[in-house]
């Protein structure tokens, strides 16, 4: 069956340093990846997606890399914050059918909570 | 553009009533879905629309839900003969296209229903 883990349930560092989210998934092909970020008793926000075909994708301290032979996406967040504290998603797309149409019904990890002390 | 809207925020009710939720998509967007989402979770997909039509249903979606998008515009969810398992967040997202490879989904705030 399909499966998506996230690597930790929480994970704790230091204001300063890079924090390393990982996303592993079996019995998938995916289009496409997508991270997203959700904060106590709000909706997921988006971050970043990176499509199959894709390697490495950067938005501001944001790093994600996607290795479909692994079966695995890395999520980086450099020069970490406290304010960067929250639950990180992350969110997967299969690809329907020859056309290559996805129609959205995304399968998320379980999260990993980060915290960043200062 | 005022983002996803989600009505109401919170809901407690007791086991056997019925509840409904609505969820305003940001305008013009065509898809809408509705996921659920347990402590400690991620959310899981239930249902989604394009335009008016209700193209999906997962297999977590029993006989006692039933959702409605008419005119392609707002959505409700409405929940029958409520059980204490289905105390979760609902969640609302939509995306301006169809069929286009990689949407982003953006989500409402969610509805947090506790049954007692």
């Amino acid at each position: 069956s399909q499966k998506i883990e996230q690597n930790s349930e929480a994970l704790n560092i230091q204001e300063g340093k890079t924090a390393t989210l990982t996303c592993n998934y079996t019995n998938y092909s995916p289009a496409y990846l997508q991270w997203y970020r959700q904060d106590p008793g709000r909706g997921p926000v988006f971050l970043l997606l990176i499509r199959e075909n894709e390697k490495e994708k950067r938005k501001e301290r944001l790093k994600v890399t996607f290795d479909t032979t692994l079966k695995q996406s890395l999520f980086h967040i450099t020069a970490s914050q406290p304010a960067d504290s929250a639950t990180y998603l992350c969110a997967l797309d299969p690809v329907e059918d020859a056309g290559g149409t996805s129609y959205g019904k995304l399968t998320f990890g379980q999260g990993t909570i980060l915290t960043v002390h200062p | 553009d005022t983002g996803v809207s989600q009505d109401p925020r919170h809901k407690i009710t007791k086991r056997g009533q019925n509840v409904t939720f609505r969820c305003d998509p940001i305008s013009e967007h065509n898809r809408l879905y509705w996921y659920r989402q347990t402590l400690g979770q991620g959310p899981e997909f239930l249902t989604y629309f394009q335009n008016e039509a209700q193209l999906e249903k997962s297999r977590l979606l029993s006989d006692r839900f039933s959702a409605e998008r008419p005119k392609g515009s707002f959505s409700t969810l409405e929940i029958q003969r409520t059980e204490q398992g289905d105390s979760a967040m609902y969640l609302c997202a939509s995306t301006p296209r169809s069929s286009l490879l990689g949407e982003t989904q953006y989500f409402g705030p969610g509805t947090r229903l506790l049954v007692l």
